[in-house]
């Protein structure tokens, strides 16, 4: 199985832009999707595929992908932001379905 | 709008098996559209994918659980349900179950979870 790794924290001022990345062999073949989770709560999805947004979801929020490495981007952080986000995508090391999810990453609003 | 609810014991025992089921409202189980999957998180911890189904019962594991994972379908309940064996206290986690899309393009694919349930957490201890 592939493996999507993620930067553990970042930090943001307020209304500033943060980058959020996710890199793995699979992106190369598969677009990543992204969820939000506060505590307590269940993850929601916030970008899917080359840069879709679910309904609700704030346009601040964009994805993006190159080569083997997806990016979130939240342009004007608000203090709401301040979640765990994860990125999904389809492991592309077999012929069968498997689905992978990187480790998570802190964002902290400042 | 479709929602998703997990349902089962919040304690079982060491060795013994876990059962969940999740029953999907609002829409039917049965569209070809879609899979279903179970996702766990224990606590402190990133998501971790256990598994999905296809409403005609094709599955799909991981392969590190996959010795100990049954996913299967009732389409007449509009749920799916999850079996783990021989749990162990690793296996303390919220389980969440959720409807997964999967697209297929010639450049290239996704693959989505949207909506959750609202998850269950499951405590192996004796």
């Amino acid at each position: 199985s592939s493996e999507l790794t993620q930067d553990p924290a970042v930090s943001v001022a307020l209304g500033q832009t943060v980058r959020i990345t996710c890199q793995g062999d699979s992106l190369r073949s598969y677009y990543a999707s992204w969820y939000q989770q506060k505590p307590g709560q269940a993850p929601v999805l916030v970008i899917y595929g080359k840069n879709n947004r679910p309904s609700g979801i704030p346009d601040r929020f964009s994805g993006s992908s190159s080569g083997n490495t997806a990016s979130l981007t939240i342009t004007g952080a608000q203090a709401e932001d301040e979640a765990d986000y994860y990125c999904n995508s389809r492991d592309s090391s077999g012929n069968h379905l498997e689905v992978v999810f990187g480790g998570g990453t802190k964002l902290t609003v400042l | 709008q479709l929602q998703l609810q997990e349902s089962g014991p919040g304690l079982v025992k060491p060795s013994e098996t876990l059962s969940l089921t999740c029953t999907v409202s609002g829409g039917s189980i049965s569209s070809s559209s879609y899979y279903w999957g179970w996702i766990r998180q224990p606590p402190g911890k990133g998501l971790e994918w256990i598994g999905s189904i296809y409403y005609s019962g094709s599955t799909y594991y991981n392969p590190s659980l996959k010795s100990r994972v049954t996913i299967s379908v009732d389409t007449s309940k509009n749920q799916f349900s999850l079996k783990l064996s021989s749990v162990t206290a690793a296996d303390t986690a919220v389980y969440y179950c959720a409807r997964l899309n999967i697209v297929v393009v010639v450049a290239a694919s996704l693959l989505w979870f949207d909506p959750w349930g609202q998850g269950t957490l499951v405590t192996v201890s004796s």
